[in-house]
């Protein structure tokens, strides 16, 4: 199995500044990874896939970028609604199994 | 816009199994891929399985020998067994539609099962 490893555990941001997130890879998964906001009490939101591309909707403040074993989430300016939690997910290893990473959450600084 | 409603009980007695259903609207469950997806209180996630419309199924290797999943097309509705349940099943289940390259891009809003005598 696959094993994704994000960090931080937690980030720290103030309002308006840029928020880097990392997630990597127990072996290469390619191009093959998605990243989702969770916000308490509610599902998943997708807002990448396949590394960089922005899932319908998503602001252009979210980005994505990496491949292999290394993926970086970038939000360049924390908006208020993006306090979250962000997993990655990767979709390479098929079969056997699709495996999420342990989330980062973003609080305010 | 696809909508997805999980439904089933909240309180599993352990050793009996789980059984979730996902009523999928606002669009056909016909051509896609359908998931379920499982999240502990305070934890992170955990894929359990997928079906697609014609019954074909992948299931998490962890989970295999006590996942069943099946599809109602006429209904628009798949469903999730677990069987032999512990307390380490409880958990907020989710249904998700699963893209050809194996995101989720529709969830429903996620249902909280506790397994408990």
């Amino acid at each position: 199995e696959i094993v994704m490893t994000q960090s931080p555990a937690t980030l720290s941001v103030s309002p308006g500044e840029r928020a880097t997130l990392s997630c990597r890879a127990s072996q290469s998964v390619s191009s093959n990874l998605a990243w989702y906001q969770q916000k308490p009490g509610q599902a998943p939101r997708l807002l990448i896939y396949g590394a960089s591309t922005r899932a319908t909707g998503i602001p252009a403040r979210f980005s994505g970028s990496g491949s292999g074993t290394e993926f970086t989430l970038t939000i360049s300016s924390l908006q208020s609604e993006d306090f979250a939690v962000y997993y990655c997910q990767q979709y390479n290893n098929w079969p056997p199994s699709l495996t999420f990473g342990g989330g980062t959450k973003v609080e305010i600084k | 816009q696809v909508q997805l409603q999980e439904s089933g009980p909240g309180l599993v007695k352990p050793s009996e199994t789980l059984s979730l259903t996902c009523t999928v609207s606002g669009g056909s469950i016909s051509s896609y891929y359908w998931s379920w997806i499982r999240q502990p209180a305070g934890k992170g996630l955990e894929w359990i399985g997928r079906i697609y419309t014609s019954g074909s199924t992948n299931y998490n290797p962890s989970l295999k020998s006590r996942v069943t999943m099946s599809v109602d097309t006429s209904k628009n509705q798949f469903s999730l067994k677990l069987s032999s349940v512990t307390a380490a099943d409880t958990a907020v289940y989710y249904c998700a539609r699963d893209t050809v390259v194996h995101n989720f891009d529709y969830w429903g809003q996620g249902t909280l099962v506790t397994v408990s005598s």
